[in-house]
């Protein structure tokens, strides 16, 4: 298994600009998640998944849309780039969404810097 | 939501055992502790997850008293590579979903 995988590793945006961060798993996880992590800080949730086609806001949602038509994928998209959204960018699975399945399996990361 | 709070830093020595506390007081009845790993510049790494007593696997031991308002993590004999961020969640059952909320962690530095 692959387990979360991550594209690109590293992007850097002018501030308008728009892209998707791809995210996928072969685990045949339920649940997915993005979240952002600024320097010295810790991960704050943009948007989740509990399944294909349900997805849901998170902490930091503004700036971002998500959809989720396959179990497998994940992508998340930045309309619009602004510099505040320079972040690493971590997508994770996990097998359910009860309040015991809480083992999340993380990517390795995307680096995005916005100018 | 329950929040958490753990302390910012510890420092440890090789060989010690670490033990990071976390509260949560506002926890639901519903809700699982859980404890990450995160090493630089790659993504957190489960460590342990409990509900209530004492939780032990292979890396660490997770102990939650009756009240569940707080929750220890225990490494025992910790060595250099220990040395990383550790964050307490508290899993938020929230309609069909969970919304697994990080707060700040707390920085470990393992000394020789």
């Amino acid at each position: 298994n692959a387990g979360v995988t991550q594209t690109p590793k590293f992007q850097v945006l002018k501030t308008g600009q728009s892209m998707t961060l791809q995210c996928a798993q072969d685990m045949n996880h339920e649940y997915m998640s993005w979240y952002r992590q600024d320097p010295g800080m810790g991960l704050r949730l943009i948007h989740y998944s509990v399944g294909a086609g349900i997805t849901d806001q998170g902490e930091v949602p503004n700036g971002y849309n998500v959809s989720r038509s396959t179990t497998e994928d994940f992508p998340l998209r930045l309309l619009s780039a602004a510099p505040s959204q320079t972040s690493v960018y971590f997508c994770a699975s996990r097998h359910g969404s009860g309040p015991s399945n809480n083992e999340q399996f993380f990517g390795p990361g995307t680096r995005l810097t916005v100018l | 939501l329950a929040k958490t709070t753990q302390p910012i830093s510890m420092d440890s020595y090789e060989g010690q055992e670490v033990n990071i506390t976390c509260s949560h007081n506002n926890i639901a009845t519903n809700d699982y502790i859980t404890w990450y790993q995160q090493f630089p510049s790659q993504g957190p790494r489960f460590i342990i997850q409990g509900y209530k007593t004492k939780v032990t696997n292979e890396v660490a031991s997770l102990f939650i008293p009756a009240d569940r308002k707080s929750s220890t993590l225990s490494l025992p004999r910790v060595s250099l590579s220990d040395t990383a961020v550790y964050y307490c969640l508290v899993a938020f059952f929230y309609n069909q979903g969970g919304k697994l909320i990080f707060g700040q962690g707390t920085e470990l530095s393992v000394k020789p």
